[in-house]
């Protein structure tokens, strides 16, 4: 089945500094690739998907770039501002329905004034 | 418009009891998927319902189960329960035909076995 690594698992950075998180898969299938954003108590919330036919994608602070050929997506975040701290999740699909999210384990990103 | 809700948000069972969780998913999707997240694992795949049927099931033992009804509601129950299943169980909904994208969660409940 599809493996999903995620790195690095804590991330510490200064506000208004770029924080950037990286992921490998493994089934050269998946074609669907979305990041979700997990606050304390609260389940996680979609922040910006990527398919595969598409290299980079941007939203406001956010951006998120594809290699499918080296298996890896990142997740870029540019002007941190302390309400970006949170648990961050990459996952990836065969997006096709009937197809689980893989989700990697998580990168903890603290923003410090 | 309403997000997935899911009942109740805390529960706390006794090792040997069983426990069933709600799920309503956002009005008009018909995909739910139930999904276990613990610190140790993350977030585990345990089944997707559309349409009443079971599309899609993850690598947990038969004590977990799932369904859905005519109105796209689900419940997950678990039986004999153990220490280990205590966890966050987290429930997502989408449109749900023909692709997986844009799942939205719920807040999800977190189980407590002692």
């Amino acid at each position: 089945g599809e493996n999903v690594e995620q790195h690095p698992s804590t991330l510490s950075v200064q506000e208004g500094d770029s924080a950037v998180i990286k992921c490998t898969y493994s089934d050269s299938a998946s074609n669907y690739f979305p990041w979700y954003k997990q606050e304390l108590g609260k389940g996680p919330q979609l922040i910006i998907d990527i398919r595969s036919n598409v290299g980079e994608k941007k939203d406001q602070r956010i951006a998120v770039t594809l290699n499918k050929t080296a298996k890896h997506f990142s997740l870029h975040i540019t002007e941190t501002q302390p309400e970006d701290s949170a648990v961050y999740f990459c996952a990836a699909s065969r997006g096709n329905s009937g197809y689980a999210l893989n989700f990697g384990k998580g990168t903890s990103l603290l923003v410090t004034p | 418009k309403a997000g997935v809700t899911q009942t109740p948000r805390y529960l706390i069972k006794t090792r040997g009891q069983q426990v069933t969780l709600s799920c309503s998913p956002i009005s008009g999707h018909r995909s739910v998927s139930w999904y276990q997240q613990t610190p140790g694992q993350g977030l585990q795949f345990l089944f997707e319902y559309f349409s009443e049927t079971q599309r899609n099931k993850g690598n947990f033992p038969g004590r977990f189960s799932g369904r859905q009804f005519s109105n796209s509601r689900s419940e997950m129950n678990v039986s004999t329960l153990e220490l280990g299943d205590s966890a966050l169980y987290l429930c997502a909904s989408t449109p749900g035909q023909n692709t997986n994208y844009g799942y939205t969660f719920g807040s999800g409940t977190r189980l407590t076995v002692v």
